[in-house]
């Protein structure tokens, strides 16, 4: 069974500064998606990226990108230029590829809780 | 819009009462899943469903119990044998498996449920 371990349940980071938040996995499969979400204290599910495990080039969407390195089963969110609405629990999320037999759902790791200092 | 409403988004129940949270999506999507989040737990998948008429077994579903008649419909009923009730719960959809992987999830804004 695939597993999603986030070893970092608390992080604070400096308003403007960058701050990288950790993921790791655990499969055997080779076709498989990453998300990252963010849950605000209005508790709101948000998308933040994701990542396709059969691309090596790494996601980026404005102030957030991924470090993906699919050997080591590593997915790191790196937040550049911080801003107070940043904060939040952050979700690493697994999906299995392909189709036949697959769930469709998301394996989630125990989150990461961001503080933003002004 | 196209979203994903949950109700409500507080609910009290007694002790030993079953009690039922409603999900309604408008997305045309065909796959719905029920989460639930306890503090440091993370989500956890209770119940989904690919196909209208048609649902399996998350990794908690001792003590509930789905329904999926409609396509934009997934209700959950929380039954007197889930020793702990009191949680916080997500419904989420998404496009049906194999259509695209990638999809994300679409979330809920949550129902928040405490039994006493």
């Amino acid at each position: 069974a695939q597993t999603v371990t986030q070893s970092q349940p608390e992080m604070s980071v400096q308003e403007a500064e960058t701050v990288t938040l950790s993921c790791t996995y655990d499969t055997s499969e080779s076709d498989y998606y990453l998300f990252w979400y963010k849950q605000p204290p209005s508790r709101q599910m948000i998308l933040v990226i994701r990542q396709e495990a059969y691309k090596q080039q790494n996601a980026t969407e404005n102030r957030f990108s991924v470090n993906f390195q699919k050997a080591a089963k590593s997915f790191s969110l790196k937040i550049s230029d911080s801003q107070l609405g940043d904060a939040a629990m952050y979700f690493c999320a697994y999906r299995s590829g392909g189709y036949g037999g697959s769930q469709g759902n998301l394996i989630f790791g125990k989150g990461t809780k961001l503080s933003v200092k002004p | 819009d196209g979203g994903i409403t949950q109700s409500p988004k507080y609910l009290f129940r007694k002790e030993g009462q079953n009690v039922t949270l409603s999900c309604e999506q408008n997305l045309n999507h065909d796959a719905m899943y029920w989460y639930r989040q306890d503090p440091g737990q993370g989500l956890r998948l209770i119940y989904y469903s690919q196909i209208v008429n048609d649902f399996q077994k998350g990794d908690i579903a001792e003590g509930y119990s789905v329904s999926r008649e409609k396509k934009e419909s997934f209700p959950l009923t929380v039954t007197s044998a889930q020793k702990n009730p009191t949680a916080f719960y997500l419904c989420a959809s998404s496009w049906q498996a194999g259509a695209s992987y990638n999809s994300p999830l679409h979330f809920g804004n949550g129902t928040r449920l405490t039994v006493t």
